[in-house]
């Protein structure tokens, strides 16, 4: 099956620092990136939506200027976690979808612990 | 607001029985169902799909759906250990590739 890789698979970072995720697609284009975050014993959240080359949408309460998305490419997206906080600690996960919903594959997830 | 429900659990089933999951949504334009299952520490992944009411079967794995009670299960046979996991439903909507997710069964399969 199509794999969708994710750098890095794990960040430790202090507070105030700012955190890049990628998430790739190796062997299929990715026209939308789905961004989640996942906290302990919580099911997945959808953060934003993103198709390559317009802005993402975000779901209600996620701050767009605090997590930066870019899909620039039909192989490349990136979240930014800027100036994180401790309550950023999470589990983000991508997913990107080529476009019918029998090519929608994960991402192996990022864990972020912000100290 | 569109919901998935589940039973958080946890679920003990006993090894070589048949484990049963269930999930009901809320909004009667839910197109498209997917079962996944997530290792703790480890992403998602797809266990099945399913998009007609009735049943599907694939391997040990069996999704059903109702759309008009508004439900959809995933029996497990001949449980594995290996098959504990947490279990997530999920649901998308017509026109739309977004996944809502329920909140999880976890699932545990005693030797």
């Amino acid at each position: 099956g199509a794999v969708v890789s994710q750098h890095p698979s794990r960040v430790i970072c202090k507070s105030g620092t700012s955190v890049k995720i990628e998430c790739r697609s190796l062997d299929f284009q990715a026209t939308t990136m789905f961004w989640y975050r996942q906290f302990p014993k919580q099911s997945l959240m959808l953060m934003a939506t993103s198709n390559e080359g317009s802005k993402a949408t975000y779901e209600q309460g996620v701050e767009k200027d605090k997590f930066l998305i870019n899909h620039a490419s039909l192989t490349l997206s990136t979240l930014t976690v800027t100036s994180a906080h401790p309550e950023d600690s999470s589990f983000y996960i991508c997913r990107g979808s080529g476009g019918s919903k029998d090519t929608q594959y994960f991402g192996p997830g990022t864990r972020l612990t912000v100290l | 607001q569109k919901e998935v429900e589940q039973n958080s659990g946890p679920l003990s089933v006993p090894e070589g029985a048949i484990a049963s999951l269930n999930c009901t949504y809320s909004d009667r334009v839910s197109q498209s169902f997917f079962w996944y299952r997530q290792y703790s520490g480890k992403s998602p992944e797809l266990i099945m799909s399913i998009y007609s009411n009735g049943d599907k079967e694939d391997g040990r794995f069996t999704a059903q759906l109702n759309k008009a009670s508004q439900y959809v299960s995933l029996l497990i046979r001949d449980s594995q250990p290996s098959d504990s996991a947490t279990y997530l439903c999920a649901v998308t909507y017509f026109g739309n590739e977004k996944l809502t997710f329920g909140t999880g069964t976890r699932l545990t399969i005693i030797p």
